[in-house]
């Protein structure tokens, strides 16, 4: 059964970078067919994209946030991560990390637990 | 690229039937049949209920359909169970250019 697990500070300083880490087991990143990707919920709202990465390293990226990710990958870890730069309250969120099914399909499943980052001095 | 518009609350009475609607644009949800559901309980990961506007994955009870025309896209839920309470977001794939994903603002659903 496939999981995967986010992990990161849970607080992070306005300016700074935010980064977290994905870890996939029960199953290889290599796998193809499947992007991974980044998503999140500010507290009480909505989901949002953040962007999807394949084993390759191609990458997909919400265009509103494009100029300050960057996802990347390590297979030998089964891992893939998320870097969001210049931070704000505004990016204060619980960010979740979920195997992303592309081409013909499209869907996001399993999602991670999902970790809260605040972003506050 | 806009998030979908869906309502901010519905509610029903356990054995009705509901509907929530997705609404997009020409962009998104009118020009692709790449529409998925998801129900996400307080504190819980959101988990897939719907995808490609109407397969459902193993696992998911039959009482959850989708259905989509033009630019909205719509779950319904039948036979309402107490368990259902929670909120529920659509995606929709946004092409255009380039390669993004849209999802919905989200949706309470209240089971009275």
């Amino acid at each position: 059964q496939l999981q995967l697990q986010e992990s990161g500070p849970g607080l992070v300083k306005p300016s700074e970078t935010l980064s977290l880490t994905c870890t996939v087991s029960g199953g290889s990143i290599s796998s193809s067919s499947y992007y991974w990707g980044w998503i999140r919920q500010p507290p009480g709202k909505g989901l949002e994209w953040i962007g999807s990465i394949y084993y390759s390293g191609s990458t997909y990226y919400n265009p509103s946030l494009k100029s300050r990710v960057t996802i990347s990958v390590d297979t030998s870890k089964n891992q893939f991560s998320l870097k969001l730069s210049s931070v704000t309250a505004a990016d204060t969120a619980v960010y979740y990390c979920a195997r992303h099914r592309l081409r013909p399909t499209d869907w996001f499943d399993p999602w991670g637990q999902g970790t809260l980052v605040t972003v506050s001095s | 690229q806009s998030a979908l518009t869906q309502p901010a609350s519905v509610s029903g009475s356990p054995g009705q039937s509901i509907t929530i609607s997705c609404t997009g644009t020409s962009s998104d949800v009118g020009s692709y049949n790449l529409v998925s559901w998801y129900q996400q309980h307080p504190g819980k990961a959101p988990k897939l209920m719907i995808y490609e506007v109407s397969k459902r994955p193993s696992g998911v009870s039959n009482r959850f359909s989708g259905s989509k025309s033009g630019n909205t896209a719509s779950l319904t839920i039948s036979g309402l169970q107490a368990e259902d309470e929670a909120d529920y977001y659509c995606c929709s794939y946004a092409g255009s250019s380039t390669p993004n994903w849209v999802f919905g603002g989200g949706t309470k659903l209240t089971v009275l």
